[in-house]
Formats: structure tokens, sequence, C-alpha cells
């Protein structure tokens, strides 16, 4: 399956704990964007990449969120100091530019 | 700003009916792309169409039309003899630029009863 993977899958945090997800998006797309979801809403967007370059973060991405793509391929999205209001399904979608995004299966956070 | 409006929260439908799910849009920009995308139960979102602010046909796959009318802003998808395997939440979006953030709807989840 050559589709967009995320791992890990589910993820259950203590409150205050750091987390890291990870994204291997479609081999040839060269933009790779991360999308956060809760119950009962629609995806919200929250960074995206063009090869390793970040150019575009929403004013949901916090200063307790970092991503990187460091050579253009996968992904990493990070939380610091966790909270519950991390709480979401984070996806991930990748694209060619100017074409539609694939989405990832997502990794569902839960923090205690 | 973008804003995308699905007003249906939930529909129930028997199978074989015909059900649309509304998509009304908000831009100031003159290109842009609407989407429509599906999330079944799995939770993956599949990519279901794309369109583009220049092109208003009609388009049809299968049992799935879609209607686009930018004298309504409105971009409705229909599902035509509608199947069990059709329930799902089905999400509209927009972008304002080529492929950059999209902006989802809530939703609509769609229950097909057999």
């Amino acid at each position: 399956d050559t589709g967009v993977s995320q791992n890990p899958r589910h993820k259950i945090t203590k409150r205050g704990q750091n987390v890291t997800f990870r994204c291997d998006p479609i081999s040839e797309h060269n933009r790779l964007y991360w999308y956060r979801q809760t119950l009962g809403q629609g995806p919200e967007f929250l960074t995206y990449f063009q090869n390793e370059a970040q150019l575009e973060k929403s004013r949901l991405l916090s200063d307790r969120f970092s991503a990187e793509r460091p050579k253009g391929s996968f992904s990493t999205l990070e939380i610091q100091r966790t909270e519950q209001g991390d709480s979401a399904m984070y996806l991930c979608a990748s694209s060619l530019i100017g074409y539609e995004q694939y989405f990832g299966p997502g990794t569902r956070l839960t923090v205690t | 700003a973008q804003k995308v409006t699905q007003a249906q929260t939930e529909i129930s439908v028997v199978e074989k009916e015909d059900v649309t799910l509304d998509c009304v849009y908000e831009t100031r920009d003159t290109t842009y792309y609407l989407f429509w995308y599906k999330q079944p139960p799995s939770g993956e979102l599949v990519f279901l169409i794309r369109r583009n602010s220049f092109d208003e046909q009609n388009e049809i796959s299968g049992r799935y039309s879609w209607n686009f009318q930018k004298s309504t802003s409105s971009f409705n998808f229909t599902i035509t003899a509608s199947q069990v395997v059709d329930s799902a939440v089905y999400f509209c979006a927009l972008s304002e630029a080529v492929a950059n953030d999209m902006r989802f709807g809530a939703g609509t989840r769609l229950t097909v009863k057999p």
C-alpha cells in the first residue's frame, strides 16, 4: 500500500508529557499537511510543508506544537506539555502542488 | 475569510433512496477550489472530487453527482440509489489557493438503512 501512513495510530498520555507523531506521505508528493479533528467537527488546518520548508502555520498551532520535515520526506508533529484540550485526531495529508490532498488514517491522542 | 457551511448535521435514508447533501461556501477570492471527502466509520478521509471556480459543469461519477452553482455559492452532492456502504460522514471543503490549507465544513452524517 503506497498511501499516507501515520504512527502511532493511538496514543494515550498523561497531562504534561510530550508526544511525537510521525507521518509518511505518498512518496512523490512534495506537499505535506497536518490537521486536527475533534469529535463532530471537520478537520482544522494546522500547518503545511512544501518539500522541507514549512510555509504556513495556523493560529491553532500554539508554541507547544512544532512540526518538522527534515529531508522533505516524512514529517513529525510534536506536542510539548500536553493538555487535555489537545485530545483529538491528528491527521496528515499529502499532495502534489495544485492537486487534491490524500489523507492518512490519523493518530488519535488522548490526554488523561 | 473562507467559510463552509453544511447545514444538515445528520441525514437518515432507506436504501435505494436518493439523497442530496448541501454545501454553501463563502470566499472573497475569484479563484478557489471545492472538494468533497467521505469519512467512513474506519475514520480515514477519502477524496471524492475537486472542482475549481472556473468550472461550473456538473459532474457525474456512477451513483454520485455534484451540482456547482456560483450564483448561490453552493456545491451540492447527490447520491442516487443509496446503499448501506454509503453510510459515512461527508465533508465539503474550500481552498482559496492552489491546494493550500482547506477549510472544512462540520460534516453531514449520512446513515443508510437497509
